[in-house]
């Protein structure tokens, strides 16, 4: 079965740019995550959306990163404006069901300059 | 609030060497524990998992239990394998039922021929 893909695999912008990164969970799961993982760090949770309504989005700095899963299949994660401290992996992951095993893209390697 | 505590890396062992990476935790009732591995250049996968106390979850000769009385979930194997060169992340699901997990910050282990 094809697993979750993600794009771009790499981006490198300077600060105050915006950035977008792209998800396609696996087909049929309604559950899908976008965690941040900065260099030395276990991911964190972003946002959770089960189908295209959104779960959990406290840890979501919502002044400058916004999410959303239109149709609840593809998923998009914005930034805008971008700071230094955004430089991280930003990993796709979904999942069946709440509660079921997640399956996690490669992720998006960002670097703000 | 739930968190995962792992041991420092890099844990840099020869072939064949027993390992043991110790993960303990803090949450809220007796959430599922996990082990995730992410090999190089590759996303992050499941390794093994535990649901209750005093299971024992096992994969690819790795094993760990859920120790309830130490709030721990440790990982270990037998004799490590240059290919078991890896970041390994212990995780539980986060309380209020989503499905999140929370990660520690991840080890590094290095196995050297």
């Amino acid at each position: 079965e094809a697993g979750v893909a993600q794009s771009p695999r790499y981006k490198i912008i300077e600060k105050r740019q915006s950035v977008a990164f792209w998800c396609n969970p696996i087909s049929g799961h309604a559950t899908l995550y976008w965690y941040q993982q900065i260099l030395g760090q276990g991911p964190k949770l972003l946002i959770q959306f089960q189908n295209n309504g959104v779960v959990d989005d406290s840890q979501l700095p919502k002044d400058r990163f916004s999410a959303e899963r239109l149709k609840g299949v593809d998923s998009t994660l914005k930034i805008q404006p971008a700071k230094l401290e955004d430089s991280a992996v930003y990993l796709c992951a979904s999942s069946f069901a709440r509660g079921e095993k997640l399956f996690f893209g490669s992720g998006t390697q960002l670097s703000v300059l | 609030g739930d968190s995962v505590t792992q041991m420092e890396g890099p844990v840099t062992l020869s072939e064949e060497a027993f390992l043991t990476i110790n993960c303990t935790y803090t949450a809220t009732g007796y959430p599922s524990l996990f082990w995730y591995v992410q090999y190089p250049g590759e996303g992050l996968q499941l390794l093994l998992k535990a649901t209750k106390a005093d299971d024992k979850g096992s994969n690819k000769g790795f094993e760990a239990t859920y120790r309830k009385e130490t709030t721990s979930f440790h990982l270990e194997k037998g004799s490590v394998q240059v290919s078991d060169s890896a970041v390994y992340f212990c995780a539980l699901h986060g309380s209020g039922n989503t499905g999140k997990l929370i990660f520690g910050q991840g080890t590094t282990l290095q196995v050297k021929p």
